[in-house]
């Protein structure tokens, strides 16, 4: 059966400082991936997709920024952290368009 | 553009009561899919059940179902028989086509079962 790993499960990061969330998925061999970013008491928002090995679509523009660089692994980065940056990021992985199957989520708070 | 409106910010339903999570959509595609998802206080995205615009008839998971009214753009979610478990945020998403791969979340339902 499939599984999405996503860690860390929270972190506490001062403004200024980089970022990096990782993401890996099992069982099923080029999975659509993707990142979304939820803020408090908000539904989710679309940050990145990728369809393949290297190919990263970006949906809103901003400081963040995402890299897939084996089948199965999704990173998403920042070099310089603002207090915006503060949510709940959840890794998501398809089989095609299909439904989503979400991780457990990393709380971000940039102080 | 897409668009989902969750008018409920919150929910209250008795224990074995049912229960329906309000979503209305807006959407110019022809061809698109409906989601429904639960958030527990865990924060994972549970997925529930799946509506595509072309189905005849409305979807059903079990406990869950949805109550499809496309001349009304509304795709409500329906639980029946609800247990403390199901205590959760719910968001209904809409995804565009066949070929795309994005959903775009309405702000979602805190749904609350009360023993």
């Amino acid at each position: 059966s499939q599984t999405i790993h996503q860690w860390p499960a929270t972190l506490v990061q001062p403004v200024g400082s980089p970022l990096s969330l990782e993401c890996t998925v099992e069982g099923t061999s080029n999975p659509n991936l993707y990142w979304y970013r939820q803020a408090a008491g908000r539904g989710l928002q679309l940050l990145f997709y990728s369809v393949g090995i290297g190919q990263i679509s970006s949906e809103v523009p901003q400081n963040l920024s995402a890299s897939r660089p084996q089948d199965r692994q999704f990173i998403l980065s920042s070099k310089k952290l603002l207090l915006s940056d503060s949510g709940f990021y959840l890794c998501a992985w398809s089989q095609g368009p299909a439904e989503l199957f979400f991780g457990s989520g990393t709380q971000l708070s940039v102080l | 553009a897409q668009k989902i409106t969750q008018t409920q910010p919150g929910m209250f339903v008795q224990e074995k009561e049912a229960v329906t999570l309000d979503c209305t959509y807006d959407t110019s595609d022809p061809s698109y899919g409906l989601f429904w998802y639960k958030q527990p206080s865990s924060g994972e995205m549970i997925f529930l059940i799946y509506q595509g615009s072309y189905d005849q008839q409305n979807a059903t998971e079990g406990r869950y179902s949805l109550n499809f009214q496309k001349a009304r753009k509304s795709a409500n979610l329906v639980i029946s028989a609800s247990q403390l478990g199901d205590s959760a945020m719910y968001f209904c998403a809409i995804r565009r086509g066949a070929g795309s791969y994005q959903l775009t979340f309405g702000k979602g339902t805190k749904l609350s079962v009360i023993p």
